[in-house]
């Protein structure tokens, strides 16, 4: 079973760049068979899909937050990353890495989440 | 982007009760659906798959239908440890998208 924990600051600064890890286990990013991905919740709402990296390498984001989003992978750690730029007190969110299995396309497994506040 | 709209968005039963939440679609999914449960202070949790399959080591008491644009979630004989927020998500066209929850609360 896919076992997935984020890690990272828990508090950013306005106008700079969010950067969160999720670490993989039981599983292998550079292996087929999931997309690896980011999803946010807003304090009391609800889910929010970020975007997703591929083990190829490819990507997708989320159109609403596209131009400040990118999604990367270290194979060698078995992981991947989130940044997003010039943050914003909205980007305040409990954020979660999750896998994607790639026949079902539903999130079969979740990180615990990691709460980062934007604030001065 | 498809948006999903759930019903009702807050429901308070009591245990053993037979529950029904619904997701629409703003268009045709097929049955590219997904039920996910998350209980306070946790991560969300998948439930059923693709409509109507359950995931693994979930309680057969859940169960979900339909295509298109109508879904259900049903939980029969609910217990007390069912008392969470359920979020549908479609997978049909990115970006993915979830409904806005159904928050169960256990009289």
């Amino acid at each position: 079973q896919v076992q997935l924990q984020e890690s990272g600051p828990g508090l950013v600064k306005p106008s700079q760049t969010l950067s969160l890890t999720c670490t993989v286990s039981g599983g292998s990013i550079s292996s087929g068979g999931y997309y690896w991905s980011w999803i946010r919740q807003h304090p009391g709402k609800g889910l929010e899909w970020i975007g997703y990296i591929y083990y190829s390498g490819s990507t997708y984001y989320n159109p609403s937050l596209k131009s400040r989003v990118t999604i990367s992978g270290d194979t060698s750690k078995n992981q991947f990353s989130l940044k997003l730029s010039s943050v914003t007190a909205a980007d305040t969110a409990v954020y979660y890495c999750a896998s994607v299995d790639y026949g079902d396309y539903d999130f079969d497994y979740w990180g615990q989440g990691t709460l980062v506040t934007v604030s001065s | 982007e498809i948006v999903l709209t759930q019903s009702p968005d807050f429901q308070s039963v009591t245990p053993k009760e037979k529950v029904t939440i619904t997701c629409r679609a703003s268009q045709s999914i097929g049955s590219s659906l997904h039920w996910y449960q998350q209980k306070p202070d946790q991560s969300p949790k998948l439930l059923i798959k693709y409509a109507s399959q359950s995931f693994s080591g979930v309680p057969s008491r859940f169960s979900g239908s339909g295509s298109g644009t109508d879904f259900t979630l049903t939980i029969n004989s609910l217990e007390a440890e069912d008392a969470a927020t359920y979020y549908c998500h479609q997978s049909s066209t990115l970006p993915y998208t979830f409904g806005q929850g159904t928050k169960l609360e256990i009289k």
